[in-house]
């Protein structure tokens, strides 16, 4: 399979802990990005990179959010200090870079619930 | 104050039928619209994906329309099958990249 990973695809925590998510792009996809949805939302962009540099951040984007592209290729979101709030689906999604309008595909999607 | 609007929010057809699912939307600046189908749990998917300058794509039994004009889109689904029973998502993005996603469109397909 070829496409957008996520792992894990379901994350149970209690409030207060600190998750981690992972995202391995499509191989040789410079962008990547993250966006959180709830139910019955769309999903809403978080942040994303070019390469390694993370060049925009939502508002949403709070001080307990860490994103990170290492070497350019796959990515982690770490929440900390976990919040109820925060209970959705995080989606990644990465892009080659191409001119005019390009694709972004999207990974299957982690579930976290904060209890 | 980028938005989406889409309409109707659900919508019930029987197998075989067709249907139209419409956006308005207020994005500046304004590049480009997707639509995407959404299953229940699992991450979007792209159907269609149209510059400012064009006004219809298809792709197989999904045609997608845009008048940039009056900020318009939609997304006809023809001949419709069960597994066409997904959230269908309108999405105007920015020359840099942004993307607004809508609420999207419920749809179920009954046999």
């Amino acid at each position: 399979d070829t496409g957008v990973s996520q792992d894990p695809r379901h994350k149970i925590t209690k409030r207060g802990q600190n998750v981690t998510f992972r995202c391995d792009p499509i191989s040789e996809h410079n962008r990547l990005y993250w966006y959180r949805q709830t139910l019955g939302q769309g999903p809403e962009f978080l942040t994303y990179f070019q390469n390694e540099a993370q060049l925009e951040k939502s508002r949403l984007l709070s001080d307990r959010f860490s994103a990170e592209r290492p070497k350019g290729s796959f990515s982690t979101l770490e929440i900390q200090r976990t919040e109820q709030g925060d209970s959705a689906m995080y989606l990644c999604a990465s892009s080659p870079r191409t001119s005019g309008a390009y694709e972004q595909y999207f990974g299957p999607g982690t579930r976290l619930t904060v209890t | 104050k980028n938005q989406v609007e889409q309409s109707p929010q659900s919508l019930i057809i029987l197998e075989g039928k067709n249907c139209t699912l419409q956006c308005n939307y207020t994005v500046s600046p304004f590049s480009n619209l997707r639509w995407y189908k959404q299953d229940t749990g699992r991450g979007p998917v792209s159907l269609t994906i149209m510059t400012f300058s064009e006004n219809t794509k298809s792709n197989g039994r999904y045609t997608a329309t845009l008048d940039a004009d009056t900020k318009q889109s939609s997304l006809h689904i023809t001949a419709s099958q069960l597994s066409d029973s997904a959230s269908y998502i309108c999405v105007p993005g920015g020359s840099q990249g942004n993307l607004i996603f809508g609420k999207g469109t419920k749809l179920s397909v009954k046999p």
